[in-house]
């Protein structure tokens, strides 16, 4: 069964740092995985989907990279903006899951002015 | 955002009284699900629907049932509410193939 773990559960950073978001998964047979964005009473945003033949996506100041060997995807956000401050969570889909995306448990990010 | 409607918004139910959250959906989209959140579970899927009337089962499973008769909306039951249900429910929807997953508001439901 998929596991996926994001640490640290929480981060907090000045303006203007760049940042990495870690996600861990236990099950390289991956089909894809994505980035989500949720803010408090909100439901969560699709930042960035990874396919298992994409080493990495972009959009904007974010990147997202994906390394099935080692079962590690990376979320690197550049110059943070207060804006930016959300709970991020990844999601892996398996090959052999049927449709379900496993979660992890989210990385609570706050970047202050 | 992606055309993603639940309702209600909130609710507030009594232990061992049905309730019915409804997912309306405008973009034609052939897979919906049915997940929940909560402190220290993360997000966990009850439900999906792979096409009309094609439901299976998710993680969460149980005292959840759900019901698919048109493409664009997808209903999820508590036959019996209990206070473990207490809970935020989202719907998602997704496309064919490799294609993001895209959520709803959410429901925020209270069992008393």
């Amino acid at each position: 069964k998929q596991e996926v773990t994001q640490i640290p559960a929480a981060l907090s950073v000045p303006e203007g740092e760049n940042l990495v978001l870690n996600c861990s998964f236990t099950d390289s047979a991956i089909y894809n995985l994505q980035w989500f964005r949720q803010d408090p009473g909100k439901g969560l945003t699709s930042l960035l989907l990874i396919q298992s033949s994409q080493r990495e996506q972009t959009s904007g100041r974010l990147n997202a990279s994906l390394d099935k060997s080692s079962g590690r995807s990376t979320l690197y956000i550049a110059a943070s903006q207060p804006g930016d401050s959300a709970t991020y969570l990844c999601a892996g889909l398996n090959n052999n899951a049927g449709n379900m995306l496993t979660f992890g448990g989210g990385t609570r990010l706050m970047v202050k002015p | 955002d992606a055309g993603i409607t639940q309702s209600p918004r909130h609710k507030v139910t009594e232990t061992g009284t049905p309730v019915t959250l409804r997912c309306h959906q405008t973009e034609n989209h052939r897979y919906m699900y049915w997940y929940r959140q909560d402190p220290g579970h993360g997000l966990r899927l009850i439900h999906y629907s792979y096409g009309v009337k094609d439901t299976d089962k998710g993680e969460v499973s149980d005292g959840y049932s759900v019901s698919r008769s048109k493409t664009e909306d997808f209903l999820l039951t508590l036959e019996s509410a209990t206070s473990s249900q207490t809970s935020v429910y989202f719907c998602a929807i997704s496309g064919i193939g490799n294609s993001p997953l895209h959520f709803g508001n959410g429901t925020r439901l209270t069992v008393t």
